[in-house]
């Protein structure tokens, strides 16, 4: 079974520091891994994606993410922390297995991102 | 989320009640999921379908029925709503290409009194 870790209930970083969400998974084969925001009373934004390619992935609003395959991260970063970065973010993961169950997307318990002018 | 909308956006029911939470979307994405946010829970998901008539039970699907009879709705119904039920739940679809994520509704936001 595939399972996604976000080891930080809450990240706290100033506006204009970098920032660091953490993201593990375990899942068998070679993961498709995803990264969502979620503001206030919305659903959930796709922010970006790591199929297959070069480790370091750029997505929205300045963010990107590596992926690790030794260490089985995913971790979301963005160089300058926006007030607006503010939300709660998930990480999730796919297997590539050809069947309707696996293409569901597991998700991590959510982390929530808060940049503090 | 242009493209998939649920109804209602907030709802209030009683214990008992039957109620329907809606959720259509227009790209004719094969892959349609319920799943409910719940505090401490982070999201869960209730149920699946990889393509119309076809269903399946997700992590959390006690007290939940689904159909599909059409590619572009998947509603999700509460047949005996209870207080355990509150919750806010997000409709999803994907297409069936497996590097698709998946895109969200905007979410019901469900109390049962």
């Amino acid at each position: 079974a595939q399972s996604v870790a976000q080891p930080e209930d809450q990240v706290n970083v100033a506006e204009g520091n970098p920032l660091t969400v953490k993201c593990t998974y375990s899942v068998s084969g070679n993961p498709y891994l995803f990264w969502y925001v979620q503001y206030p009373n919305r659903g959930l934004q796709f922010l970006l994606k790591y199929i297959t390619g070069d480790n370091l992935v750029k997505g929205s609003y300045g963010f990107e993410a590596e992926f690790n395959k030794s260490q089985t991260s995913f971790h979301l970063k963005k160089p300058s922390a926006l007030v607006s970065d503010s939300a709660l973010y998930f990480c999730a993961v796919r297997a590539p297995m050809n069947n309707n169950a696996g293409n569901m997307l597991t998700f991590g318990g959510g982390t929530r991102l808060m940049v503090k002018p | 989320d242009a493209g998939i909308t649920q109804s209602p956006r907030y709802k209030i029911t009683e214990t008992g009640r039957q109620v329907t939470l809606m959720c259509h979307q227009t790209w004719s994405h094969s892959y349609m999921f319920w799943y409910r946010q719940d505090l401490g829970h982070g999201l869960r998901l209730i149920y699946y379908s990889a393509a119309a008539d076809i269903t399946d039970k997700g992590e959390v699907p006690d007290g939940y029925v689904v159909s599909r009879s059409k590619t572009e709705n998947f509603p999700l119904t509460l047949e005996s709503a209870t207080r355990s039920q509150t919750s806010v739940y997000f409709c999803a679809s994907s297409e069936s290409n497996r590097g698709g994520g998946y895109t969200f509704g905007s979410g019901t936001r469900l109390t049962v009194v």
